[in-house]
């Protein structure tokens, strides 16, 4: 399977602590993006890296949140001091500029409960 | 800013029947415009997407969308229902070729038998 894979697939945390998740784009995308979906709303977005530059974050991303690419391959996304609001389904998608709206492909997420 | 819209969170129709999911956006210039799906348990996969080269755009499964600049809509249609198209629907836009998508609140479609 050469799709966007995310790891883990599921994490239960108690708040105060820290997590990170991981995704892995499919090989030859150099953008990647991380969205959050709450439930019963669409996903948002979070922030987008083209290579290993981080270009945009959303206002939603607080400073608890941060972001890497290393070597502009997988990417982690960790919340430090988690709060019961950060439960949600965390999603990444890669793409490559092939010319004209150029599609996202999605990973299928990281469920994260804040207990 | 830009916006999506979509009108209802639920729609039900049977077996066979039209199905229409309604979108509407609002920006300042034409957007790049999208649907995509999400089954139960699964990850978003895109049904269609709209590049400007035609307003009437063909997607996987029998479904289509026409992009409609004078209504800024991108209805989503499929002339007949099957039980495998349960699941929810996001209209999405995007300003740039790369960059963030914005995603509508999703339209749950139940098929009834």
């Amino acid at each position: 399977d050469t799709g966007v894979s995310q790891n883990p697939r599921h994490k239960i945390t108690k708040r105060g602590q820290n997590v990170t998740f991981r995704c892995d784009p499919i090989s030859e995308h150099n953008r990647l993006y991380w969205y959050r979906q709450t439930l019963g709303q669409g996903p948002e977005f979070l922030t987008y890296f083209q290579n290993e530059a981080q270009l945009e974050k959303s206002r939603l991303l607080s400073d608890r949140f941060s972001a890497e690419r290393p070597k502009g391959s997988f990417s982690t996304l960790e919340i430090q001091r988690t709060e019961q609001g950060d439960s949600a389904m965390y999603l990444c998608a890669s793409s490559f500029p092939l010319g004209r709206a150029e599609t996202q492909y999605f990973g299928p997420g990281t469920r994260l409960l804040v207990l | 800013a830009q916006s999506v819209t979509q009108l209802g969170s639920h729609v039900s129709v049977s077996e066979g029947a039209l199905v229409l999911l309604r979108c509407n956006y609002s920006s300042s210039v034409p957007p790049y415009l999208f649907w995509y799906v999400q089954y139960p348990n699964q990850g978003l996969q895109l049904l269609l997407k709209y590049t400007s080269a035609a307003t009437l755009v063909k997607g996987i499964n029998g479904f289509e969308a026409e992009f409609k600049k004078s209504e800024t809509s991108f209805h989503l249609t499929k002339p007949s229902a099957h039980m495998s198209d349960a699941a929810e629907y996001f209209c999405v836009a995007a300003i740039n070729q790369g960059g963030k998508l914005i995603f509508g609140q999703g339209t749950e479609l139940s098929v009834k038998p």
